[in-house]
């Protein structure tokens, strides 16, 4: 079976610096990734997917992320955060063309002033 | 447009009592899941419906869970003989078809607490 692991829980930034979440999956069948993010008090809202084709992916609000089978990851990233950036980051695979997501268990970016 | 729109927001129950939780999906969306985000699990897939196919009902962790999609847009997810466990945010989304090229669009929620 198909499973996402976020190696951070949380992660405490400041304000402009570089972040990286990181997210590893397994999977032995073709993979679709996925990353979403859930403002305080708001729905999941996606920031990125890969289906196929090129392995870095550019998503909203400059985020990125980079697909590597090699190392079965598929870690998010942003040059430099903002304030607006806090959230819950979720990391997700599916494990077919359905549309059903399997989700990791999440990390909490806290951007600091 | 209107976005998902989930009821009750919040719902407060007792343990056995048997809760029906509402999703209605964007207008025109013919596929639509439902999850549950919970403090121990994460989130979870629970189940999913694309058109007039049998439902993927591979999520749903006992069988006092079930749901129906009537007339393919609203949704009911029911919850019989609630446990404390039951005790979660139950997401729903839809979009405009089953294949992974489109779009999920989440709505609010409703929190569910079993006491």
């Amino acid at each position: 079976a198909q499973s996402v692991t976020q190696l951070d829980s949380q992660v405490p930034v400041f304000e402009e610096a570089p972040v990286e979440l990181r997210c590893n999956y397994s999977s032995s069948v073709s993979v679709y990734l996925f990353w979403y993010v859930q403002y305080p008090n708001q729905g999941l809202q996606l920031l990125l997917k890969y289906l196929s084709g090129s392995t870095l992916v550019k998503g909203i609000n400059g985020f990125e992320a980079e697909f590597n089978k090699s190392q079965t990851s598929f870690h998010l990233r942003k040059p430099s955060v903002h304030i607006s950036d806090t959230a819950e980051y979720f990391c997700a695979v599916s494990p077919s063309n359905t549309g059903k997501l399997i989700f990791g268990q999440g990390t909490t970016l806290q951007v600091k002033p | 447009g209107a976005g998902v729109s989930q009821s009750p927001s919040n719902k407060v129950t007792e343990k056995g009592k048997d809760v029906e939780l509402r999703c209605d999906p964007i207008s025109g969306h013919t596929a639509l899941y439902w999850y549950r985000q919970s403090l121990g699990q994460g989130l979870e897939f629970l189940i999913y419906f694309q058109g007039n196919s049998a439902p993927d009902k591979s999520g749903l962790p006992s069988d006092r869970f079930s749901a129906e999609r009537t007339g393919g847009s609203v949704s009911t997810l029911t919850i019989q003989r609630t446990q404390q466990e039951d005790s979660a945010v139950y997401l729903c989304a839809s979009s405009l078809g089953g294949s992974l090229l489109y779009e999920q669009y989440f709505g609010p929620g409703t929190r569910l607490t079993v006491t």
